[in-house]
């Protein structure tokens, strides 16, 4: 078990560019969630993948966000146009099996977005 | 929906001390609950969960948490204090309703500071 593992660590991006962040999940972890925090604030709930099935995706999530997970293993986040808003850290987790079981998170990948 | 609060921005205690962090929950259906903790440039870290049956639930690290139905409640102790045990505690919630969905939604954390 070599955990959640999350590249890059730290992004630092000019508004109105593209970035993209990597997620590899616990191997045979099938549930991948991200998640973004600002300073201060709890995790906020981003989109949720089973295997390869984006089944959810928070109502707050802009279009600029898209997420994929082709396989069914590591994921991708993008944010296109980025703005300074943004800015927060990145966080991906993954669990098996079911709703109960608990979460195992990467360290992140801070955004910071000038 | 579902939502978590706690409604202590920090918990200070001194060392060999009761720590109490409080959370309270709102759910449609029964909850799934959690605590997790977060230590500087790290990321959040199990403690426990209550899923069913005793209320009283045991975690690592000599935490538990005791799930109160009628009171909404989750609080998190330790019955003594460690200066290691500053960090930034966060309670969270899922509904069993399976139309709630599967996200975890967290509280906005509780610093706690155990001083020597």
């Amino acid at each position: 078990d070599t955990g959640v593992s999350q590249n890059p660590r730290h992004k630092i991006t000019k508004r109105g560019q593209n970035v993209t962040f990597r997620c590899d999940p616990i191997s045979e972890h099938n549930r991948l969630y991200w998640y973004r925090q600002t300073l201060g604030q709890g995790p906020e709930f981003l989109t949720y993948f089973q295997n390869e099935a984006q089944l959810e995706k928070s109502r707050l999530l802009s279009d600029r966000f898209s997420a994929e997970r082709p396989k069914g293993s590591f994921s991708t986040l993008e944010i296109q146009r980025t703005e300074q808003g943004d800015s927060a850290m990145y966080l991906c987790a993954s669990s098996s099996r079911g709703a109960n079981e608990k979460l195992f998170f990467g360290s992140g990948t801070q955004l910071s977005v000038l | 929906a579902q939502s978590v609060a706690q409604p202590e921005d920090q918990v200070n205690v001194a060392e060999g001390n009761p720590l109490t962090v409080k959370c309270t929950y709102s759910v449609s259906g029964n909850p799934y609950l959690f605590w997790y903790v977060q230590y500087p440039n790290r990321g959040l870290q199990f403690l426990l969960k209550y899923i069913t049956g005793d209320n009283l639930v045991k975690g690592s690290y000599g935490f538990e948490a005791e799930f109160n139905k009628s009171q909404t409640s989750f609080h998190l102790k330790k019955p003594s204090a460690l200066v290691s045990d500053s960090a930034l505690y966060f309670c969270a919630v899922r509904d069993m309703d399976k139309a709630a969905g599967n996200k975890l939604t967290f509280g906005g954390g509780t610093r706690v500071l155990v001083k020597p």
